[in-house]
């Protein structure tokens, strides 16, 4: 999962496994999230979002999941491909268009 | 096609010199923001701007200056750039709906060296 340091985690899957990337949100007040994905050499991409009033929500390959009673977000990717093999990034908005990004997983997909 | 654009891509300076990363969005929107990515801390805020004129401090403003006088386009300016502002850069963009709730596009980056 995503944590505050200078390491980055990494979570390594076979190609066909699902993936699971968790992420701890820090403001409980805080009532959107946003997961984006981030290959190399380029800038964060929305993949999907939820809103606090929601605990789930579905994509296409993706869900996340939100937990607010202890302020955990999951990304779950069904089927992982190669493709998949990035950066991701949870985002927590705090108010006044305010992204605050969490630090980050490497998801490396092997074949 | 739907863009945020930076330039330069890549830049490297010395200290003290100058600088001007330029960011320009074609989607109308009124929020542009600057991102600072450094290994390990994720991206952290430098400035961000709800509308033209309209400007206001992120989390790690010091050393940056920023202006919005047109809609599309938001530079960011190192007047005295060090070292410690060697970084990866990414403006982004997002529209201002209703509840103040969506994403942000982001641009390609900027890969800052300050030696």
């Amino acid at each position: 999962g995503e944590s505050v340091g200078l390491h980055l985690p990494t979570l390594s899957v076979q190609e066909g496994d699902n993936s699971i990337i968790n992420c701890a949100y820090s403001n409980s007040a805080s009532d959107y999230f946003i997961w984006y994905k981030q290959e190399s050499g380029k800038g964060p991409q929305f993949i999907i979002d939820i809103r606090s009033n929601m605990d789930k929500r579905q994509g296409q390959r993706v869900t996340v999941l939100l937990n607010k009673t202890v302020k955990h977000l999951s990304l779950q990717i069904a089927a992982t491909q190669p493709g998949d093999s990035a950066v991701y990034f949870c985002a927590e908005y705090t108010g006044f268009q305010k992204l605050v990004f969490g630090t980050g997983t490497r998801l490396l997909v092997s074949p | 096609e739907a863009q945020v654009t930076q330039n330069p891509r890549y830049l490297i300076t010395v200290t003290g010199k100058k600088l001007t990363v330029t960011c320009s969005q074609n989607m109308n929107h009124e929020y542009m923001s600057w991102y600072r990515q450094d290994p390990g801390l994720g991206l952290r805020q430098i400035y961000y701007s709800m509308n033209v004129e309209v400007t206001d401090k992120g989390d790690v403003p010091e050393g940056y200056k920023v202006s919005r006088k047109e809609k599309r386009n938001f530079p960011l300016i190192l007047e005295s750039p060090s070292p410690n502002q060697t970084s990866l850069y990414f403006c982004a963009s997002s529209p201002r709906l209703a509840g103040g709730l969506n994403e942000q596009f982001f641009g390609p980056g900027t890969r800052l060296t300050v030696l």
